[in-house]
């Protein structure tokens, strides 16, 4: 009974390289979520989607920032022309049942 | 935005005490869920409150949803070594929408055995 998986779990770029996460829902969840957290903080929504659709990306950038979540694959949270401001951890979470979100381990990406 | 303020920042306990916790919006909530962080991975869900007033349990741990629904706890009894880590609120309501978690800062638990 897999849980919700990420990878890569490090991703290391230099400025101005595009990054890619990718998350695997558990199984029989349609509903994918990414966060982002800083150290010492807590995690701050990005964007919510189901398959094909993105349903509320409000707490996504308005640049550079994109993410998907396909018919087939994993959602893929896409950060093109990165810079050192992007450093942090990325967790996806995933539900079957509203609110109840499982996390995942996290990609935690380092700009240098 | 909406946020959640958790307190305490930080508890430094002995093994064996309890510790209590507790998270406040100055806007009401739908649902509040209580995950605990460990260094490197990600969040995992504790416990999940959906109605006014629930108190619910799991194991030594036990949280209730404030009646107001702007607040909520979680209590843990007679702590042990593995209890180590960062506890972190989230709650979800009718001004930020159903489907997003707003999250406090956290309470790091360090336990002295």
């Amino acid at each position: 009974n897999a849980g919700v998986m990420q990878n890569p779990r490090h991703l290391v770029r230099r400025r101005g390289q595009e990054a890619r996460l990718r998350c695997s829902p558990m199984k029989g969840h349609s509903h994918v979520y990414w966060y982002r957290q800083l150290p010492e903080e807590g995690l701050k929504f990005m964007v919510y989607l189901q398959k094909e659709n993105i349903i509320d990306e409000s707490g996504m950038p308005k640049e550079r920032f994109s993410a998907e979540f396909p018919k087939e694959g994993p959602s893929i949270l896409r950060i093109q022309q990165v810079v050192r401001g992007d450093s942090a951890a990325y967790f996806c979470a995933s539900s079957g049942q509203p609110y109840e979100q499982y996390f995942g381990p996290g990609t935690r990406l380092t700009v240098t | 935005g909406q946020q959640l303020n958790q307190s305490p920042q930080s508890m430094f306990i002995q093994e064996g005490e309890d510790v209590s916790m507790n998270c406040t919006s100055s806007s009401i909530f739908n649902t509040w869920l209580w995950y605990k962080q460990e260094p490197g991975e990600g969040p995992v869900l504790l416990i999940a409150l959906y109605k006014a007033g629930e108190l619910t349990s799991n194991g030594r741990l036990t949280a209730q949803f404030g009646i107001t629904r702007k607040d909520s706890f979680l209590n843990i009894s007679a702590s042990i070594p593995s209890d180590v880590g960062i506890y972190f609120c989230a709650g979800s309501g009718p001004i930020q929408g159903a489907q997003k978690l707003v999250f406090g800062q956290g309470t790091r638990l360090t336990i002295n055995p």
